[in-house]
């Protein structure tokens, strides 16, 4: 089957670093996505990543590694507007999204 | 910004009503999905269109139906709601790209519940 796992929740500080890990099995892969989703809100596009290695965009940043079926998302300079539940996603080979349950990250002063 | 709508935002409803929710994008997309999403849990997808005239079910077994008739709308209709049906429903387009993927768009979601 195909699956996406991600831990339920996490608890970072304000200002500190925090990542976030999701591994996928998929039928075939054609990239992985980020998405965040605030409280009660529709999910929002952070990242996307086809191929291995590190994307940066700002604060936040994107890791694969396709032979380990893994990746994770790395937010630097936490700020109190950051808590948001974290959605990863994985493209399978029919271009279907397959979504995990999400992270929610809860941002302490 | 996304130009993505969904109505009604939020609606409560009797057992056995028949309802449709709207989705309307100006963006011009080809693709268009509707997601069924539960408190804390993963985005399940119920249907999807490739373009006008195509509509294809999604893994989320659902008594729903879809049309797509125009480009830019994408209604879902259940035809006997039921209370299993209380959830939030999203709606979301993408195009395609050059590259063959492009992220999806979602609207800000209808909360509905079946009493």
């Amino acid at each position: 089957g195909q699956n996406i796992d991600q831990p339920t929740e996490m608890t970072a500080t304000e200002g500190a670093i925090v990542q976030i890990n999701c591994t996928y099995q998929t039928s075939g892969f054609n990239g992985l996505f980020w998405y965040q989703q605030h409280a009660g809100e529709a999910p929002t596009f952070l990242s996307y990543n086809v191929l291995d290695g590190l994307e940066e965009k700002g604060r936040f940043s994107s890791f694969l590694s396709r032979s380990k079926g893994y990746s994770y998302l790395l937010l630097k300079e936490l700020q109190m507007k950051d808590s948001a539940s974290y959605l990863c996603a994985a493209l399978d080979s029919n271009y279907q999204l397959i979504w995990g349950a999400g992270t929610k990250l809860i941002i302490k002063p | 910004e996304a130009d993505i709508y969904q109505t009604p935002r939020y609606l409560v409803i009797g057992t056995g009503k028949k309802i449709t929710l709207e989705c309307s994008q100006t963006m011009g997309h080809d693709k268009m999905y509707w997601y069924q999403q539960d408190p804390g849990m993963e985005l399940h997808l119920i249907h999807y269109s490739y373009g006008v005239n195509s509509t294809e079910k999604g893994d989320l077994s659902s008594e729903s139906t879809v049309s797509r008739i125009r480009t830019e709308h994408f209604p879902l209709t259940l035809e006997s709601a039921r209370p299993s049906h209380t959830s939030q429903y999203l709606c979301a387009s993408s195009e395609y790209t050059r590259e063959g993927v492009n992220e999806q768009f979602f609207g800000p979601g209808t909360r509905l519940t079946v009493l």
